[in-house]
Order: structure tokens, then sequence, then C-alpha cells
């Protein structure tokens, strides 16, 4: 079956970075994209980017550019996300989530989702 | 950027009733849109994609309509696990998601 595994809670202070994975099984990893999207306490679902796990290709939302990098080790079958520069309202559970792949690119809609990686960010 | 207003915020309904979820686009979106419950402590489930097709395992009671700016996820007789946060997602333009609409038990 297919599964996702994110990796455990965070704390981290302003300014620093974190790094998430998420780790595949179930299924072939290189077929498929994996989107990364938060939600802060109370707050909707965010998106942040996804990447193609075959060629490697990413996006980025808007609200991210330049402070996420989204990364895969195919040999590992897991995604990473980076965030950098933290801030308090980076506060969130991060979640990646698969996407299909059609005519190349990834599916915006998502059928299967970790867990989840609280992260904190706090002084 | 696509702005996503769902509406209403909160829906108090008793089982075996039906809830009308609407989710408004600033912009068309085509029918790329999907549908997504979330209860507190979990990952969202996808419901519904491209406006009305139901993913696997979704029960036929939940069903999506619409296109372009104006949609609306139906549940028919509501039953206890059903009382959940729902909240819609475009992915024409990027991705973005909508406010959430709280089904709560009356």
């Amino acid at each position: 079956q297919v599964q996702l595994v994110q990796s455990g809670a965070e704390v981290k202070k302003p300014g620093a970075s974190v790094k998430v994975s998420c780790k595949a099984s179930g299924y072939t990893f290189d077929n498929y994209a994996l989107h990364w999207v938060r939600q802060a306490p109370g707050q909707r679902l965010e998106w942040m980017g996804w990447i193609h796990a075959g060629n490697g290709g990413t996006a980025y939302g808007k609200n991210f550019q330049g402070r996420v990098t989204i990364l895969r080790d195919t040999s590992a079958s897991t995604s990473y996300m980076e965030l950098r520069s933290l801030r308090s309202e980076d506060t969130a559970v991060y979640f990646c989530a698969r996407a299909r792949l059609r005519f190349g690119n990834p599916e915006y809609y998502l059928n299967y989702w970790g867990q989840g990686t609280l992260v904190t960010v706090s002084s | 950027e696509i702005v996503l207003t769902q509406s209403p915020a909160t829906l108090s309904l008793s089982p075996g009733e039906r809830a009308t979820l609407s989710c408004r686009a600033s912009q068309s979106v085509g029918g790329y849109l999907a549908w997504y419950q979330q209860k507190p402590g979990q990952a969202p489930r996808l419901l519904i994609y491209d406006a009305s097709n139901r993913a696997t395992g979704v029960p036929a009671r939940f069903s999506g309509s619409g296109s372009g700016t104006d949609f609306t996820l139906t549940i028919n007789s509501l039953v206890p696990e059903d009382f959940a946060v729902y909240y819609c997602q475009q992915g024409i333009n990027s991705n973005s998601f909508g406010g959430g609409t709280k089904v709560e038990i009356k």
C-alpha cells in the first residue's frame, strides 16, 4: 500500500533552517510527483511547491520562492523540503502529498498524504 | 494569485441532513478544482477532483459540481463521520486552497 512517512517534529530558532523528509513506499517513486503543503495552527492549507520525482523538476509557491528548496533522492525514495530564514509565522504542520503525472506534469490534486511534521519556530 | 472563498464558514446540521458547501474562485479555474475533508489532527483526504470526479473509495453521498468560478460540494444524508472541515483547491494557476467550511453537528 502507498505510504508517505515524514520525519519527526522540529523546534527551531528564528533565522535557522529546517529540513523535513518524506519517505515513500508501496509504489514506483519516479512515476509520481510530491507536493509540500503546510498548515499553521487554525489556518487554511498553504501550497509550498512540488517536485517531479522522476526528473527532479520543481515549482514553488510565490510566497516561498527564494526561501524553500524541494529535493528528492530516488535511491532512497525520499523527498526533502528545506525552509530557510525561519520566522515565528512558519510554525506549522508540514505535509508531503503524492500527485499523479499527466502528460509529464504533476497533477494538482493530492490523493496520498504523509502524517505531517510539526515545525515550531521559537526563540 | 487565484483566491478561493468558501462559504459558509460553519454549517450546523443534523445527521441525515444534506450539506451544501460553496467555493468561489476570483477568476476562472476551468474544471481544475478538488475538495478535501480534514479531521482534527489528521492529514486532508481527497474527496473530489476535476470538480466532479469522486476519488477512489469515497462514498457516493459526496458529489461535486460546477465550473469556471463557482463550485459546490454536496453531502447527501450526513453520517457522524462526515462532520469535519472541508477545503477546496484549485490547480489551474499554481495551487491554492480555500479557507475551509466546518460542518458541525447541530
